[in-house]
């Protein structure tokens, strides 16, 4: 019954490393997106994929890479991670409707602690 | 520049008070939508409302209303009669048409962490 689900919902690792997010809904929707939240509640999006088409790039360092293998997928690829990387994640789905805002359905979050 | 502002950081109410959250928004934009979601304890962003431009009729779903007003760039939401289970953080954004003619970035108030209490 799960509409966008993430996996997974905590990751802690160390400086430097690389680490990976998943996500996938079953919505039927077309298009996907990453939002970060950091430690005040500050909800920034970062990228959205159309189906598998990046449609928006927001001014993210290019250590983060979002990947969608189908439009039911976007997973989020974190190189060299840095202690400022440490915030909640979200991913949330969508219809894209032209000429209209559709809603946003979104994950759990994914809370990523970098030491 | 902030495009949806949440001056209310916090809100302290006590149970069955009313309370109304503000949010002011800034758009050069004749067609644009509003957004008000939920961020209860568990942490999860439940959707609340959408509100187009062209929409100014208030609406009201159960204790829950708002208020939108185009002269005031605001869009106001209202609970009433609050509960303990309404303890949350509220977020208004805002969406506008961007490059790709698309609606669908959301730009995100601070948001406002409401506590009622028993």
């Amino acid at each position: 019954d799960t509409a966008v689900s993430q996996t997974p919902k905590y990751l802690v690792t160390q400086m430097g490393n690389d680490k990976s997010i998943k996500c996938e809904q079953n919505l039927g929707h077309d298009t996907m997106y990453w939002y970060k939240q950091d430690s005040k509640k500050f909800l920034k999006i970062m990228f959205s994929y159309n189906n598998k088409e990046l449609i928006i790039n927001e001014t993210v360092p290019n250590r983060f890479s979002p990947k969608s293998p189908d439009k039911a997928h976007l997973n989020l690829h974190i190189n060299s991670l840095e202690l400022g990387d440490s915030a909640v994640y979200f991913c949330a789905s969508s219809l894209l409707g032209q000429g209209r805002a559709n809603e946003q359905f979104f994950g759990p979050g994914t809370r990523l602690t970098v030491l | 520049a902030q495009k949806v502002t949440q001056a209310q950081t916090e809100i302290s109410v006590v149970e069955k008070e009313d309370v109304t959250l503000d949010c002011v928004y800034e758009t050069r934009d004749t067609t644009y939508y509003l957004f008000w979601y939920k961020q209860p304890p568990s942490g999860e962003l439940v959707f609340l409302i959408r509100r187009n431009s062209f929409d100014e009729q208030n609406e009201i779903s159960g204790r829950y209303s708002w208020n939108f007003q185009k002269s005031t760039s605001s869009f106001n939401f209202t609970i009433t009669a609050s509960q303990v289970v309404d303890s949350a953080v509220y977020f208004c954004a805002l969406s506008e048409r961007w490059t790709s003619g698309g609606y669908n970035k959301l730009i995100f108030g601070a948001g406002t962490r409401l506590a009622v209490h028993p």
